[in-house]
């Protein structure tokens, strides 16, 4: 059973589309986040979510729109694609102050 | 703002070499420390983790880190590595107000 599970695996697309990322949790936990991944392995926050409720929004441009439509999931809206957009996403979960756990990530690749 | 300073970037060890990695974060409040793996191609998994208690910590693979308040720092130590070790390692802080804040990774290879 895959406790986060993310897709696709994969996303390759040209600049200008608009693509979605979906991520689903089967933990319980109450807070859900997206973390992007860049090529020199940098990890950075976009958002948290808590029961639906946005908490944590960094300056990400707003191109990117998450939405939760319940605790469970978290997809991850991206429009107008760019070529610095290329990166590894990562969904992730977390029941109180727990460790996070994490989906398989989702590579995008903008052409 | 929390954050979270890992000094190296790359470590480059030969198999049964001693390992120590540096991690210090800055924030006044209580946290929870995390050292995460990241094998390559793969996603993040919890290698050992501090909440409260004693502040030596030992988690998988024969990982361990030592929790000093005073000099806000968490290293992670191995004493004999293995080639399987090879990946990216993260370290990260939680805080009361439930942000997980990651340092920027260190490169471990490991040469066999």
């Amino acid at each position: 059973d895959t406790a986060v599970s993310q897709t696709p695996k994969y996303l390759v697309t040209q600049m200008g589309n608009d693509k979605s990322i979906k991520c689903e949790q089967n933990l319980g936990h109450d807070t859900m986040y997206w973390y992007k991944q860049d090529s020199k392995k940098f990890l950075k926050i976009m958002f948290s979510y808590n029961n639906k409720e946005l908490i944590i929004n960094e300056t990400v441009p707003n191109r990117f729109s998450p939405k939760s439509p319940d605790k469970a999931h978290l997809n991850l809206h991206i429009n107008s694609l760019e070529l610095g957009d290329s990166a590894v996403y990562f969904c992730a979960s977390r029941g109180g102050n727990s460790p996070l756990h994490f989906g398989n990530g989702t590579r995008l690749t903008v052409t | 703002a929390q954050s979270v300073s890992q000094h190296n970037h790359h470590v480059i060890l030969s198999e049964a070499a001693s390992l120590e990695l540096g991690c210090n974060y800055s924030y006044g409040g209580t946290v929870n420390l995390f050292w995460y793996v990241q094998y390559p191609g793969q996603h993040l998994q919890l290698l050992l983790k501090y909440f409260s208690g004693d502040p030596l910590v030992k988690g998988i693979k024969g990982f361990e880190a030592e929790f000093i308040k005073s000099k806000f720092s968490f290293n992670l130590r191995k004493p004999s590595v293995q080639w399987s070790d090879t990946a990216e390692y993260f370290c990260a802080v939680n805080t009361n107000a439930g942000k997980s804040t990651f340092g920027d990774g260190t490169t471990l290879t490991v040469k066999p």
